[in-house]
């Protein structure tokens, strides 16, 4: 059992290039968030999906968008990438989106992405 | 708007040592609270886990918790620590309804020493 996977684990961009960060989870969850980790800043939300074919906003959307392709794979893209967008990336899942049901979620290993 | 500190950005411990960690919130009502575990290239892990009930929590790898409300506190322990619980730990507090409403403390960095 694999659990949730992303693609690439490691990428350098030149700032202005576009890409797609792959996850994709075989838990047959729910929902599914992305996530970027930065140093002293802990984890923020950037996109989620509660369910297949919905997609919401988190706390950091600006400069991404998300593509929840099915119900197994929830897709983050970065269209002109820019310094600032140097971080760790997170993917999760979670069978249910209601935190008081006792959902927990699980992380993919994350992708180390650095913008020059 | 809920919130987490963890105060500690570093500890340091001997191996064989007891550890705490420590996690304040901040909720309004009462709050939903995890402890992740990150070890070094990986992604995070849940330790353990508070909803209700017993205000002493049990998680994996021998890691306990205590949600103190009067405190706002969500302590995490270990009698010994081995030199494997080297990693960095993140306190999380959610609020009713979805998980996209988890948010994550800054992360307390353990270092074990033989």
């Amino acid at each position: 059992n694999a659990g949730v996977t992303q693609t690439p684990k490691f990428q350098v961009l030149k700032t202005g290039q576009s890409m797609t960060l792959q996850c994709a989870q075989d838990m047959n969850h729910n929902s599914m968030y992305w996530y970027r980790q930065d140093p002293g800043m802990g984890l923020r939300l950037i996109y989620y999906s509660a369910s297949e074919g919905t997609t919401d906003k988190g706390e950091v959307p600006n400069g991404y968008n998300v593509s929840r392709l099915n119900k197994r794979e929830f897709s983050l893209r970065l269209e002109s990438a820019a310094p600032s967008q140097t971080s760790v990336y997170f993917c999760a899942s979670s069978e249910r989106g209601m935190v008081g049901g006792g959902t927990e979620a699980f992380f993919g290993q994350g992708t180390r992405l650095t913008v020059v | 708007a809920q919130s987490v500190t963890q105060p500690d950005i570093h500890i340091t411990v001997s191996e064989g040592a007891s550890l705490e960690l420590r996690c304040n919130y901040s909720y309004g009502a009462t709050p939903y609270l995890f402890w992740y575990v990150q070890s070094p290239g990986q992604g995070l892990q849940l330790l353990l886990k508070y909803f209700s009930g017993d205000t002493l929590v049990q998680g994996i790898k021998g890691f306990e918790a205590e949600f103190k409300r009067s405190q706002s506190s969500f302590n995490l322990r270990k009698p010994s620590v081995h030199w494997s619980d080297a990693a960095e730990y993140f306190c999380a507090v959610g609020a009713s309804g979805g998980y996209q409403k988890v948010t994550f403390g800054t992360g307390t960095k353990l270092q074990v020493i033989p």
